[in-house]
């Protein structure tokens, strides 16, 4: 099976400017978690999505966002971007039944300027 | 709130020396608990995982429910075990994941 994929992998963008990243998962998952690491915050749970709903939230302000397609995909959003949100993200998917292994994305790389 | 100490930011061991990397949780709950690691240039994979009770490369790790401990252990160090480290525990019946700081182990020739 194919492997958990992320686009972009590089993202370079502005302060103020808003930004989506998307992530397909493994064929037959349906759910999909996103996280974002930085050296100082280490890997921190953005929120996570099954069927379409999501269904957890970490601690992130609402600049925050995403969804999730019928098709499993997923897409977060930022907007309003700020240099503190210079991160990599990543997404990982699972079966999504009860604490299933999560297998990661490469993450996309972004960079706010 | 829920926690995850990985005390160690770097171990640093000789090839065949045994390795113990430390992992203490705070959580409410019995949380499933998982070891994650990164070799350089590859995406964060799954390690082990508590409920399954397998051992990985050599690796083993064993729950203390009275400590809130799950170290991760291994008797004799390869090279190709270095690596990043982290810790997770799962919040039951989600797809979320708490993880330790990461311990960077590095093994010397």
């Amino acid at each position: 099976k194919a492997g958990v994929t992320q686009t972009p992998r590089y993202l370079i963008k502005t302060r103020g400017q808003q930004v989506t990243l998307s992530c397909s998962p493994i064929s037959g998952h349906r759910s999909v978690s996103w996280y974002q690491q930085t050296p100082g915050q280490g890997l921190q749970f953005l929120f996570e999505y099954f069927s379409e709903t999501q269904r957890n939230k970490g601690n992130f302000p609402g600049r925050f966002s995403g969804r999730q397609f019928s098709n499993s995909r997923s897409e977060m959003n930022v907007s309003t971007l700020e240099l503190g949100d210079s991160a990599l993200y990543l997404c990982a998917s699972s079966q999504g039944q009860g604490t299933d292994t999560q297998y990661f994305g490469p993450g996309t790389r972004l960079t706010v300027l | 709130a829920q926690r995850v100490t990985q005390p160690e930011k770097l171990l640093s061991v000789f090839k065949g020396a045994p390795v113990e990397l430390k992992c203490n949780y705070s959580y409410s709950g019995s949380p499933e608990l998982f070891w994650y690691v990164q070799y350089s240039r590859q995406r964060l994979q799954l390690l082990l995982r508590h409920i399954s009770r397998e051992s990985i490369k050599g690796f083993t790790a064993d729950l203390n429910k009275g400590e809130t401990s799950f170290h991760l252990k291994k008797p004799f160090a390869q090279e190709e075990d270095s690596a990043m480290y982290y810790c997770a525990p799962g919040s039951g019946n989600t797809g979320k994941l708490i993880f330790g700081q990461g311990t960077t182990l590095q093994v010397k020739p």
